[in-house]
């Protein structure tokens, strides 16, 4: 089974903070994903990766960074938090298409 | 750039009763269509996939969906839904090369026991 970890389930982070979610395949895949997922609006690509140290900016990519030093890992970075960031986050890889997601981190930015 | 539409928004249903959720979307090439489904408090999972050959695919749980290339649609469908399909589905599109999924806004449904 494919696995993809997301290392935290709830965060709570403060105004100005930086952040960073992690996270971790297991199935060599190529191509990582970060999206979030906030009611109405459906899931929102924030930053994708298809191979190590390349990264394309998504829809609404402003306010976040990504960074892809290993090909199993794929980490979003708030450079500095702010309330309308408070939101599922949800991790992915992919083989032709078919994503396969982590079990999301929720982050409540106060 | 491509779009899709999911047009309801959140779906009321009793038990036993027939299911479709429109998918509409927007892409002038070859697409790979998906559904997903997401159980409350569970993770996003694949409920079913379209690359190519038989338009009506079906999926897992009694569940299927039509593509009908004319009207850029993808609708899914189930004839008798249960208590436990309560969650919140997603339609997603890839281009053939399978880049940049999009997905739809979402539809949730309710089943009532």
């Amino acid at each position: 089974d494919v696995k993809v970890t997301q290392s935290s389930r709830y965060l709570v982070k403060r105004t100005g903070e930086k952040v960073f979610l992690e996270c971790v395949q297991d199935m060599d895949h190529e191509n990582m994903f970060w999206y979030r997922q906030d009611p109405g609006l459906g899931l929102r690509l924030i930053y994708f990766s298809y191979d190590v140290k390349m990264k394309e900016k998504g829809d609404i990519p402003e306010g976040y960074s990504v960074s892809r030093e290993k090909k199993e890992r794929f980490s979003l970075i708030l450079e500095s938090a702010s309330t309308n960031q408070t939101s599922m986050y949800l991790c992915a890889s992919s083989a032709r298409g078919e994503l396969f997601f982590g079990s999301g981190t929720q982050l409540s930015v106060l | 750039a491509q779009s899709v539409s999911q047009h309801n928004h959140h779906v009321i249903l009793s038990e036993a009763a027939s299911l479709e959720l429109g998918c509409n979307y927007s892409y002038g090439g070859t697409v790979n269509l998906f559904w997903y489904v997401q159980y409350p408090g569970q993770h996003l999972q694949l409920l079913l996939k379209y690359f190519s050959g038989d338009p009506l695919v079906k999926g897992i749980k009694g569940f299927e969906a039509e593509f009908i290339k004319s009207k850029f649609s993808f609708n899914l469908r189930k004839p008798s839904v249960q208590w436990s399909d309560t969650a919140e589905y997603f339609c997603a599109v890839t281009d053939n090369a399978g880049n940049m999924l999009t997905f739809g806004g979402g539809t949730r449904l309710m089943v009532k026991p």
